[in-house]
């Protein structure tokens, strides 16, 4: 079974521009997260998508948007980018969850993730 | 909100030795996993427990989920060089997102 795809795996944007991310989740798992890794903040939850539908968010600012397709795909935007957006992107997909649903999803599988630079 | 908080930060030791990493909350999790990432890459999924009091060996690694879940440790015994890494636990309650902790930075020396 194919693992979490990311693409692409490395960036270089200039300040202003916009950027958009791609993540393809492991087929039949129709959860996916994002993440954002810096070395001083650690891994922090920016959105989570379930059946194209966002079901939570993190604390991010409106510059960071997502969407999810029919086929569980994922994308993530970030517009305007600004040199503190620099970080390790990860995007996450989930199996459906064991028990009381999808809403108990209980692991979440990791893709390479995209590196990306502002200068 | 919840948070989790791991220790130590960061362990350098040799290779042979024993270690353990723990991670804390003062939320109830609704299960709770460990990752393992290297640098530029994506965390590795380990193990994922949901029974308080569940313990789990996967080789020379032992985790141990707290009777009230909302704490869990992770041993190594006979640390290797390709232990190191970053080992990452997370954590989900009902109905909400993953939360992770700040990372333990684990380096063996051989």
């Amino acid at each position: 079974k194919a693992g979490v795809t990311q693409t692409p795996r490395y960036l270089i944007k200039t300040r202003g521009q916009q950027v958009t991310l791609s993540c393809s989740p492991i087929s039949g798992h129709r959860s996916v997260s994002w993440y954002q890794q810096t070395p001083g903040q650690g891994l922090q939850f920016l959105f989570e998508y379930f059946s194209e539908t966002q079901r939570n968010k993190g604390n991010f600012p409106g510059r960071f948007s997502g969407r999810q397709f029919s086929n569980s795909r994922s994308e993530m935007n970030v517009s305007t980018l600004e040199l503190g957006d620099s970080a390790l992107y990860l995007c996450a997909s989930s199996p459906p969850g064991r028990g009381q649903g999808a809403l108990l999803n209980t692991e979440a599988f990791f893709g390479q993730g995209t590196r990306l630079t502002v200068v | 909100t919840q948070l989790l908080e791991q220790s130590p930060q960061f362990l350098s030791i040799q290779e042979g030795e024993n270690l353990t990493v723990y991670c804390n909350s003062s939320s109830v999790f609704s299960s709770l996993q460990w990752y393992r990432q290297e640098p530029g890459e994506g965390p590795v999924l380990l193990v994922t427990v949901v029974t308080g009091g569940e313990v789990k060996k996967l080789k020379r690694l032992t985790f141990q989920f707290g009777d009230a879940r909302k704490d869990s440790s992770l041993h190594i015994t006979a640390a290797q060089p390709g232990d190191t890494g970053l080992y990452l636990c997370a954590g989900r309650g009902y109905g909400q997102n993953f939360v992770f902790g700040p990372g333990t930075r684990l380096s063996v020396l051989p």
